[in-house]
């Protein structure tokens, strides 16, 4: 599995965009990156996915390089709601590491 | 509502008593997977089943044991459960294949063995 490193905290305004950052330099060529999100203690929540495309949702954007050993997520408009524990994983989805810790403040 | 139930939400265990914590998914999925997760950490692979009849172990499968009954059900098991066992479990499914749309969790299980 491509292993993936992220910061371990980030501060964001409300209102502002959220960009998280995530580095997976070993990816293959038939990974998929995805993105998750836990809030408290309930279990993650599956936010987005892409292999080489940008893509988008209802809840974010997903902004991956050429290379495709970076990629960051995009939460346009961060709500306090937004404060949670992001993971980024690369598929097979076998490993999550600590994520980031994005918090969302006034 | 469509999801992965898990069971029981909270439970509190003697050393070296045994118990079995539930995981249903309505979905339809092929593959499940139990994580655990201790305080300020990542989940941690325990067991998965890529479909129903086969059984793999994860990053730390040491003092467990799995079922994978049917393709709804998969059951993790504590034969002798210990202090280093207290945890928070999450059981999750997911359809597989490559452009699949990620796994789905249950609200977890939070164990405390004293």
């Amino acid at each position: 599995d491509a292993k993936t490193t992220q910061p371990p905290s980030m501060d964001c305004a409300e209102g502002r965009a959220a960009n998280l950052p995530c580095n997976h330099s070993t990816i293959s060529g038939n990974e998929y990156v995805y993105w998750y999100r836990q809030i408290h203690s309930q279990g993650p929540q599956y936010i987005i996915h892409g292999l080489k495309n940008n893509e988008t949702n209802e809840m974010a954007s997903l902004i991956i390089t050429e290379d495709r050993k970076s990629s960051t997520l995009i939460l346009p408009h961060a709500t306090l709601r937004d404060t949670a524990v992001y993971y980024c994983i690369s598929s097979p989805e076998l490993t999550f590491g600590t994520g980031t810790r994005l918090q969302v403040t006034l | 509502n469509a999801g992965v139930t898990q069971t029981p939400k909270f439970q509190v265990l003697k050393t070296g008593q045994s118990m079995t914590l539930q995981c249903a998914q309505d979905m339809n999925h092929n593959s499940m997977y139990w994580y655990r997760q201790d305080p300020g950490m990542g989940l941690r692979l325990i067991y998965y089943s890529a479909s129903e009849g086969t059984t793999d172990k994860g990053e730390v499968p040491n003092g467990y044991n799995v079922s994978r009954l049917n393709k709804r059900e998969f059951s993790l098991r504590l034969e002798s459960a210990a202090p280093s066992q207290t945890s928070v479990y999450f059981c999750a499914s997911i359809q597989g294949g490559v452009a699949n749309y990620g796994y789905t969790f249950g609200s977890g299980t939070r164990l405390t063995v004293v």
